[in-house]
């Protein structure tokens, strides 16, 4: 059993739409963060979210942790082509092991 | 600028020969971590070190060890690949500090992976 669910799993949108990944956890959380992967490369961090109810934003990604720190949306503004790639969520529950999401793969067509 | 290294980025090796990958980091952190990851998945841990404290995932098949033999680097040998050991493997570190795990946060930053590749 995942302790962090993802959704969707995939995910084509055209460019210039908008995209939102979800990750939710019946686990309180610390702080989650995301990662995104591109193709033949290693996960890079993209943001860290501590508090409950905060949104961080990057450019045009909006993260938002819930309230309860049980949860935690992915949010991008006019995706572009560069945008594409696997989306990973993940947050140590209890000590330094981080547990990750399914990941959501996510195509940006031109 | 501090990093995590892979080498070699890409690895064939032939059914049962032992191989072994490698992974240095300028981070300077406590914590190493392999992952095995395959295509579209998310990375799954097969084991960490803490200093040199070597902490195996229940689910890692003995066909895996790893070495630690300073702050910086850390080795993965696979003693005879089968076929479903053909993944990408990702190196990361962490501090593991006491702040980080009193409620703090666990940042880990990542290599840039090895692809292995099994004929």
């Amino acid at each position: 059993t995942q302790l962090l669910e993802q959704s969707p799993q995939f995910l084509s949108i055209q460019e210039g739409e908008n995209l939102t990944v979800y990750c939710n956890s019946s686990s309180v959380f610390s702080s989650l963060q995301w990662y995104r992967q591109e193709p033949g490369e290693g996960p890079v961090l993209l943001v860290t979210v501590v508090t409950g109810g905060e949104v961080k934003k990057l450019k045009r990604l909006t993260f938002q942790f819930g309230d309860a720190r049980k949860d935690s949306s992915l949010h991008i503004t006019a995706a572009q082509t560069g945008d594409t790639g696997l989306y990973l969520c993940a947050g140590a529950p209890n000590d330094y092991k981080l547990s990750f999401g399914a990941g959501t793969t996510v195509t940006v067509r031109a | 600028d501090a990093m995590v290294i892979q080498n070699p980025r890409y690895q064939v090796t032939q059914f049962g020969k032992p191989v072994t990958l490698s992974c240095s980091q300028t981070l300077n952190h406590n914590v190493m971590y392999w992952y095995q990851q395959k295509s579209s998945q998310a990375p799954k841990l097969l084991f960490h070190y803490y200093d040199k404290d070597f902490n195996n995932e229940a689910d890692t098949p003995d066909n895996f060890q790893s070495r630690r033999p300073n702050t910086s680097f850390c080795f993965l040998d696979i003693r005879s690949p089968g076929l479903g050991d053909a993944a990408m493997y990702l190196c990361a570190t962490s501090t593991g500090t006491l702040l980080g795990r009193l409620g703090g946060y666990n940042e880990q930053f990542f290599g840039p992976g090895t692809r292995l590749t099994v004929l």
